[in-house]
């Protein structure tokens, strides 16, 4: 167990709708990542943040957004769900630029 | 662009025998680079890293990867697999260019399957 949670584990959501996924980082991470993990696929990066400030994006539209609070927890949310963002999200939280991964969110968008 | 490719997508082998997968990358800069591996059913763990400093490196379960600058490649090895051993195995790359710091590029995955 690395220490990094996640929550819901499952979710089912209908195109159209928004979502919110919770991390609760490593203790003493500071920087936490958000991967999007498709069927068959590696992670690919969404974005990062680090003391609540967005450090980085990856190819990824602006109906995904996240937030990161004091105690470096984050959420990412998914706007306006299309079937393609069906997918395993995966939260990292960092220290000395390695990553540590949570269990992730497996979201089914129908 | 940079890229991060893994040679081999599923993989079999018997126990005991040895395993190599392989991966490469496209990035003349500097790179910090990693192998994860995911265990049917749990969550993504790290094998292994490399950072600077001896090119062979250990990591647990006795995996070790060797990298190769000159060919851009981050080898994972094991000399006698286990069953246990069956998971789906992931490199990734930081590539350090400016603001890159722990953001992680990663190949596909490659699928072993490890039959008694």
């Amino acid at each position: 167990e690395t220490g990094v949670t996640q929550s819901p584990t499952h979710l089912i959501k209908t195109r159209g709708q928004q979502v919110t996924l919770r991390c609760s980082s490593q203790s003493g991470h500071n920087t936490v990542s958000w991967y999007q993990q498709a069927l068959g696929q590696g992670p690919q990066f969404i974005f990062q943040y680090y003391r609540e400030e967005e450090n980085g994006r990856g190819n990824f539209p602006p109906r995904f957004s996240g937030l990161q609070f004091p105690n470096y927890s984050s959420e990412l949310n998914v706007n306006a769900l299309e079937l393609d963002d069906s997918a395993l999200y995966l939260c990292a939280s960092s220290f000395g630029g390695t990553s540590f991964f949570g269990p992730g969110t497996r979201l089914t968008v129908l | 662009a940079q890229s991060v490719s893994q040679h081999n997508h599923h993989v079999i082998l018997s126990e005991a025998a040895s395993l190599e997968l392989g991966c490469n990358y496209s990035y003349g800069g500097t790179v910090n680079l990693f192998w994860y591996v995911q265990y049917p059913g749990q969550h993504l763990q790290l094998l292994l890293k490399y950072f600077s400093g001896d090119p062979l490196v250990k990591g647990i379960k006795g995996f070790e990867a060797e990298f190769i600058k000159s060919k851009f490649s981050f080898n994972l090895r094991k000399p006698s697999v286990q069953w246990s051993d069956t998971a789906e195995y992931f490199c990734a790359v930081n590539f350090m260019t400016t603001d890159s710091w722990g953001k992680l590029q990663f190949g596909a995955g490659t699928q072993v399957v490890v039959t008694p």
